[in-house]
Protein backbone atom coordinates (compact mmCIF):
# COMPACT_ATOMS: atom_id res chain seq x y z
CA UNK A 1 0.00 0.00 0.00
CA UNK A 2 0.91 3.45 -0.80
CA UNK A 3 2.83 5.47 1.88
CA UNK A 4 1.16 9.05 2.99
CA UNK A 5 2.87 11.86 4.28
CA UNK A 6 0.54 14.66 6.17
CA UNK A 7 1.88 17.22 8.29
CA UNK A 8 1.94 16.60 12.33
CA UNK A 9 -0.34 19.26 13.66
CA UNK A 10 -2.40 22.43 12.58
CA UNK A 11 -4.76 24.60 14.20
CA UNK A 12 -7.71 25.64 13.15
CA UNK A 13 -10.35 28.43 14.97
CA UNK A 14 -13.76 27.11 15.76
CA UNK A 15 -16.74 27.74 13.10
CA UNK A 16 -13.94 28.05 10.46
CA UNK A 17 -12.71 25.38 7.51
CA UNK A 18 -10.31 22.97 8.61
CA UNK A 19 -8.18 21.98 5.30
CA UNK A 20 -5.99 18.73 6.12
CA UNK A 21 -3.68 17.89 3.44
CA UNK A 22 -2.09 14.08 2.03
CA UNK A 23 0.12 13.65 0.14
CA UNK A 24 0.34 9.96 -1.30
CA UNK A 25 2.32 10.60 -4.50
CA UNK A 26 3.55 6.57 -5.03
CA UNK A 27 -0.59 5.70 -5.12
CA UNK A 28 -1.51 3.28 -7.91
CA UNK A 29 -4.58 2.74 -9.88
CA UNK A 30 -6.25 0.84 -7.80
CA UNK A 31 -5.78 1.94 -4.31
CA UNK A 32 -8.29 4.38 -2.38
CA UNK A 33 -7.77 7.37 0.23
CA UNK A 34 -9.33 6.76 3.36
CA UNK A 35 -9.51 9.09 6.03
CA UNK A 36 -10.03 8.35 10.00
CA UNK A 37 -9.80 10.63 13.08
CA UNK A 38 -8.73 9.70 16.93
CA UNK A 39 -10.01 11.68 19.74
CA UNK A 40 -8.19 11.08 22.56
CA UNK A 41 -8.46 7.53 24.34
CA UNK A 42 -11.22 6.60 21.86
CA UNK A 43 -11.29 4.58 19.33
CA UNK A 44 -10.27 5.28 15.40
CA UNK A 45 -13.30 6.58 13.73
CA UNK A 46 -13.93 6.13 9.79
CA UNK A 47 -14.70 9.49 8.26
CA UNK A 48 -15.10 9.14 4.45
CA UNK A 49 -12.59 7.58 1.52
CA UNK A 50 -12.94 7.96 -2.13
CA UNK A 51 -11.12 6.60 -5.24
CA UNK A 52 -10.55 9.93 -8.05
CA UNK A 53 -14.09 11.36 -7.92
CA UNK A 54 -14.97 14.38 -5.24
CA UNK A 55 -16.36 12.77 -2.12
CA UNK A 56 -19.22 14.03 0.84
CA UNK A 57 -20.65 13.46 3.82
CA UNK A 58 -22.39 14.51 6.71
CA UNK A 59 -18.97 14.88 8.11
CA UNK A 60 -16.46 16.32 5.52
CA UNK A 61 -15.71 16.86 1.96
CA UNK A 62 -12.56 14.33 0.54
CA UNK A 63 -10.91 16.42 -2.48
CA UNK A 64 -8.80 14.21 -4.65
CA UNK A 65 -5.98 15.65 -7.34
CA UNK A 66 -6.34 14.87 -10.86
CA UNK A 67 -3.31 13.32 -10.42
CA UNK A 68 -4.40 11.12 -7.20
CA UNK A 69 -1.07 12.80 -6.13
CA UNK A 70 -2.38 14.13 -3.13
CA UNK A 71 -6.08 15.10 -1.25
CA UNK A 72 -7.43 17.44 0.97
CA UNK A 73 -9.96 16.57 3.89
CA UNK A 74 -12.08 19.51 4.74
CA UNK A 75 -14.14 19.98 7.95
CA UNK A 76 -16.68 22.70 7.09
CA UNK A 77 -17.47 24.35 10.27
CA UNK A 78 -14.64 22.61 12.58
CA UNK A 79 -16.05 22.59 16.40
CA UNK A 80 -14.18 21.89 19.47
CA UNK A 81 -15.15 18.46 19.22
CA UNK A 82 -12.92 18.09 16.03
CA UNK A 83 -10.32 18.23 17.93
CA UNK A 84 -8.08 14.77 16.95
CA UNK A 85 -5.41 13.24 15.44
CA UNK A 86 -6.46 12.90 11.27
CA UNK A 87 -4.80 9.77 9.65
CA UNK A 88 -5.05 9.51 6.11
CA UNK A 89 -4.37 6.15 4.97
CA UNK A 90 -3.87 4.85 0.79
CA UNK A 91 -5.57 1.27 0.40
CA UNK A 92 -5.22 -1.62 -2.49
CA UNK A 93 -8.00 -3.92 -3.26
CA UNK A 94 -7.52 -7.42 -2.26
CA UNK A 95 -8.40 -9.69 0.41
CA UNK A 96 -5.46 -9.03 1.94
CA UNK A 97 -5.57 -5.59 2.46
CA UNK A 98 -5.44 -3.55 5.26
CA UNK A 99 -5.15 -0.28 6.57
CA UNK A 100 -2.13 0.72 7.88
CA UNK A 101 -1.90 3.72 10.29
CA UNK A 102 0.54 6.48 9.93
CA UNK A 103 1.44 9.41 12.41
CA UNK A 104 -1.21 11.67 11.11
CA UNK A 105 -2.48 15.03 11.93
CA UNK A 106 -3.18 16.74 15.04
CA UNK A 107 -5.98 19.21 14.86
CA UNK A 108 -6.25 21.79 17.39
CA UNK A 109 -9.50 23.77 16.84
CA UNK A 110 -9.17 26.92 19.35
CA UNK A 111 -12.08 29.14 20.77
CA UNK B 1 -26.36 0.23 21.33
CA UNK B 2 -22.84 -0.35 21.42
CA UNK B 3 -21.63 -1.36 17.58
CA UNK B 4 -17.88 -2.90 18.28
CA UNK B 5 -17.48 -3.70 21.95
CA UNK B 6 -14.59 -4.76 24.00
CA UNK B 7 -14.04 -6.37 27.25
CA UNK B 8 -12.21 -5.67 29.70
CA UNK B 9 -12.00 -1.99 28.99
CA UNK B 10 -9.20 -1.80 31.33
CA UNK B 11 -6.84 -5.27 32.53
CA UNK B 12 -3.86 -4.95 34.79
CA UNK B 13 -1.97 -7.89 35.39
CA UNK B 14 1.51 -9.68 36.34
CA UNK B 15 4.32 -10.20 33.76
CA UNK B 16 4.00 -14.14 33.02
CA UNK B 17 -0.01 -14.30 32.94
CA UNK B 18 -2.37 -15.34 30.76
CA UNK B 19 -5.17 -13.04 29.84
CA UNK B 20 -7.64 -12.50 27.15
CA UNK B 21 -9.43 -9.55 25.50
CA UNK B 22 -12.96 -10.45 24.12
CA UNK B 23 -14.69 -8.52 20.99
CA UNK B 24 -18.29 -9.30 19.83
CA UNK B 25 -19.95 -7.18 16.92
CA UNK B 26 -23.38 -6.56 16.35
CA UNK B 27 -23.42 -4.86 12.95
CA UNK B 28 -23.30 -8.17 10.93
CA UNK B 29 -19.81 -7.72 9.34
CA UNK B 30 -18.11 -10.46 7.82
CA UNK B 31 -14.51 -9.29 8.65
CA UNK B 32 -13.11 -8.47 12.09
CA UNK B 33 -9.19 -6.91 13.04
CA UNK B 34 -7.25 -6.60 16.46
CA UNK B 35 -5.19 -3.44 16.07
CA UNK B 36 -2.58 -2.42 18.88
CA UNK B 37 -1.32 1.18 20.13
CA UNK B 38 1.55 1.91 22.08
CA UNK B 39 2.72 4.06 24.24
CA UNK B 40 4.25 6.32 21.05
CA UNK B 41 0.78 6.38 19.67
CA UNK B 42 1.44 4.27 16.33
CA UNK B 43 -1.57 2.14 15.19
CA UNK B 44 -0.73 -1.54 13.95
CA UNK B 45 -2.56 -4.43 12.83
CA UNK B 46 -1.80 -7.47 14.55
CA UNK B 47 -4.74 -9.56 13.00
CA UNK B 48 -7.62 -10.29 10.19
CA UNK B 49 -10.25 -12.64 10.46
CA UNK B 50 -12.69 -12.89 7.72
CA UNK B 51 -15.84 -15.32 8.36
CA UNK B 52 -13.39 -16.90 11.06
CA UNK B 53 -10.84 -17.54 8.55
CA UNK B 54 -7.39 -15.95 9.21
CA UNK B 55 -6.29 -14.01 6.53
CA UNK B 56 -3.84 -11.54 8.03
CA UNK B 57 -1.29 -12.14 10.51
CA UNK B 58 1.00 -9.28 10.56
CA UNK B 59 4.59 -10.24 12.56
CA UNK B 60 3.51 -10.83 15.87
CA UNK B 61 4.91 -13.23 18.91
CA UNK B 62 3.30 -16.59 18.97
CA UNK B 63 2.35 -15.60 22.33
CA UNK B 64 -0.36 -13.81 20.83
CA UNK B 65 -3.76 -15.95 19.80
CA UNK B 66 -6.36 -15.19 18.35
CA UNK B 67 -9.66 -16.64 18.08
CA UNK B 68 -12.77 -16.48 16.03
CA UNK B 69 -15.75 -19.08 17.58
CA UNK B 70 -18.09 -17.12 14.89
CA UNK B 71 -18.15 -14.40 12.62
CA UNK B 72 -19.68 -11.56 15.29
CA UNK B 73 -16.68 -12.80 17.89
CA UNK B 74 -12.82 -12.11 17.76
CA UNK B 75 -10.86 -12.70 20.99
CA UNK B 76 -7.18 -12.33 22.13
CA UNK B 77 -5.22 -14.58 24.24
CA UNK B 78 -2.07 -13.48 25.48
CA UNK B 79 0.42 -15.83 26.89
CA UNK B 80 3.16 -15.32 29.07
CA UNK B 81 2.68 -11.54 29.54
CA UNK B 82 5.53 -9.10 29.08
CA UNK B 83 6.38 -5.52 30.01
CA UNK B 84 6.15 -4.22 26.26
CA UNK B 85 2.78 -5.78 25.79
CA UNK B 86 1.52 -2.45 27.78
CA UNK B 87 -0.75 -1.17 24.93
CA UNK B 88 -3.84 -0.10 23.94
CA UNK B 89 -5.62 -2.79 21.56
CA UNK B 90 -8.37 -1.90 19.64
CA UNK B 91 -10.62 -4.50 17.81
CA UNK B 92 -12.45 -3.73 14.56
CA UNK B 93 -14.85 -4.74 12.25
CA UNK B 94 -16.09 -3.82 8.47
CA UNK B 95 -18.13 -5.40 6.39
CA UNK B 96 -15.95 -7.66 4.28
CA UNK B 97 -12.32 -7.42 3.17
CA UNK B 98 -13.34 -5.00 0.21
CA UNK B 99 -12.22 -1.54 -0.23
CA UNK B 100 -15.36 -0.22 -0.28
CA UNK B 101 -15.79 0.03 3.44
CA UNK B 102 -14.63 1.53 6.15
CA UNK B 103 -13.57 -0.05 9.45
CA UNK B 104 -15.57 0.14 12.42
CA UNK B 105 -13.72 0.62 15.76
CA UNK B 106 -14.64 -0.21 19.43
CA UNK B 107 -13.14 1.70 22.37
CA UNK B 108 -10.16 -0.34 23.03
CA UNK B 109 -8.51 -2.40 25.93
CA UNK B 110 -5.92 -0.46 28.02
CA UNK B 111 -3.71 -3.38 28.88
CA UNK B 112 -0.71 -2.79 31.70
CA UNK B 113 1.58 -5.19 32.26
CA UNK B 114 3.18 -5.21 36.05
Amino acid sequence: DAKTTQPPSMDCAEGRAANLPCNHSTISGNEYVYWYRQIHSQGPQYIIHGLKNNETNEMASLIITEDRKSSTLILPHATLRDTAVYYCIVRGTGTASKLTFGTGTRLQVTL
Amino acid sequence: DTAVSQTPKYLVTQMGNDKSIKCEQNLGHDTMYWYKQDSKKFLKIMFSYNNKELIINETVPNRFSPKSPDKAHLNLHINSLELGDSAVYFCASSHDTGVGYGYTFGSGTRLTVV
